[in-house]
């Protein structure tokens, strides 16, 4: 699996849209790009994933970059509750075959 | 959909004592489970993956015998800390595929095991 880049921290004022950015120079054409994130003590919660296309649901964007070397995750309205670690990860979805494979991640902190 | 319930979500067992902790799947069929351990302030790390019927796959440097791991029917697996020691206090967190294509996977909350 291709490995990811990631800044270790970043802040956000409530309201705001977060923008965590993720590089995957890497990846290889067959290869999704997941995000996952981990509040504290629980386990990870899937967001959001795409192959080549931007794509949106009710949680967050994703933007992916024509070359498919680095994506963005956004949050677009950020609350309290969205402090976590964000995971980007890039892994074949290839159902029960496939292990994903975690970085450091991104904390974030979504502050008043 | 998709969801890993897991248990027990903390335990603290004596040192020299066995631990298990359970992963069911309750409204799809998981054929694979993977197991993650986590220590704090660090990311999550592959255990072993275990698959219905057939025998876990482990990591490098994950010993087999001292973490027993059992996927016996679609909906359970179970992973099996023997003869616990402090050092294997961590966060075990297991994770599914999600039935449906394209859906990423699914996790458990995780099991806080201490040992003491």
């Amino acid at each position: 699996d291709a490995k990811t880049t990631q800044p270790p921290s970043m802040d956000c004022a409530e309201g705001r849209a977060a923008n965590l950015p993720c590089n995957h120079s890497t990846i290889s054409g067959n290869e999704y790009v997941y995000w996952y994130r981990q509040i504290h003590s629980q386990g990870p919660q899937y967001i959001i994933h795409g192959l080549k296309n931007n794509e949106t649901n009710e949680m967050a964007s994703l933007i992916i970059t024509e070359d498919r070397k680095s994506s963005t995750l956004i949050l677009p309205h950020a609350t309290l509750r969205d402090t976590a670690v964000y995971y980007c990860i890039v892994s074949l979805n290839t159902g029960t075959a496939s292990k994903l494979t975690f970085g450091t991640g991104t904390r974030l902190q979504v502050t008043l | 959909g998709a969801v890993v319930s897991q248990h027990p979500s903390r335990v603290i067992c004596k040192s020299g004592t066995s631990v298990k902790i359970e992963c069911r799947s309750l409204d799809f069929q998981a054929t694979t489970m993977f197991w993650y351990r986590q220590f704090p302030k660090q990311s999550l790390m592959l255990m072993a993956t275990s698959n219905e019927g057939s025998k876990a796959t482990y990591e490098q440097g994950v010993e087999k015998d001292k973490f027993l791991i059992n996927h016996a029917s679609l909906t359970l697996s179970t992973l099996t800390v023997t003869s616990a020691h402090p050092e294997d206090s961590s966060f075990y967190i297991c994770s599914a595929p999600r039935t449906r294509a394209n859906y990423g996977y699914t996790f458990g909350s995780g099991t806080r095991l201490t040992v003491v």
